[in-house]
């Protein structure tokens, strides 16, 4: 059973970066699997942010590809979101999910984390 | 990326059979046979209910079924269930990258 949880502050300055880490528990970054971020804006629908393979080659949304780094740490077991120059438009839950075979679906989320962008 | 159209809203009384469409482009839906489909209850994660158009996870019941033509994909949900109410959305594979999500759909049973 996979359990992932997500992690990082809350609260974002604008203009700041927001860094987001999820733990990943029972299951390790093996080959074939694929880890990203999906966000969500308060009462709106699922944006797609970006993967990262088990190998380390990163997809990104277009829209974000400029400010976006996902990142994997396979010793303590976690990978990461860095978004930059964020705005209030990035205020959203953000998701980590996985999938042990294809980059094409998400078979396992974490509980999401709300991340709000305010001076 | 644009995103992919479906209805804003559907509903249904329980019993009945209901579907939601997903429609793209020839460059992600009608290209491809990676649709996905989530079901997202109130407050919670999405979770995975169908992939590569019509696959169902074995945890997922075999009430909700997918399927595509052309360049639109459809989640079928039969004996409909209160449990049942909650947001829809599709996903796609894309020429330009691996996943563009649909705007979803809030499914209501009467």
């Amino acid at each position: 059973q996979v359990q992932l949880q997500e992690s990082g502050p809350g609260l974002v300055k604008p203009s700041e970066t927001l860094s987001l880490t999820c733990a990943v528990f029972g299951y390790s970054f093996t080959s074939g699997s694929f880890w990203g971020w999906i966000r969500q804006p308060p009462g709106k629908g699922l944006e797609w942010v970006g993967t990262i393979s088990h190998d380390g080659a990163t997809f990104y949304n277009p829209t974000l590809k400029s400010r976006v780094t996902i990142s994997l740490d396979t010793s303590k077991n976690h990978f990461s979101l860095r978004l930059t120059s964020v705005t209030a438009a990035d205020t959203a839950m953000y998701y980590c999910a996985m999938d042990t075979s294809s980059m094409t679906r998400n078979d396992w989320w974490g509980q999401g984390t709300l991340v709000t962008v305010s001076s | 990326q644009s995103a992919l159209t479906q209805p804003a809203s559907v509903s249904g009384s329980p019993g009945q059979s209901i579907t939601i469409s997903c429609t793209g482009t020839s460059n992600d839906v009608g290209g491809y046979n990676f649709v996905s489909w989530y079901q997202q209850r109130p407050g919670k994660a999405p979770r995975l209910i169908i992939y590569d158009v019509s696959t169902r996870p074995s945890r997922v019941s075999d009430r909700f079924s997918g399927s595509k033509s052309g360049n639109t994909a459809s989640l079928t949900i039969s004996g409909l269930q209160a449990e049942d109410e909650a947001d829809y959305y599709c996903t796609s594979y894309t020429t330009s990258s691996p996943c563009v999500f649909g705007g979803g759909t809030r499914l209501t049973v009467l």
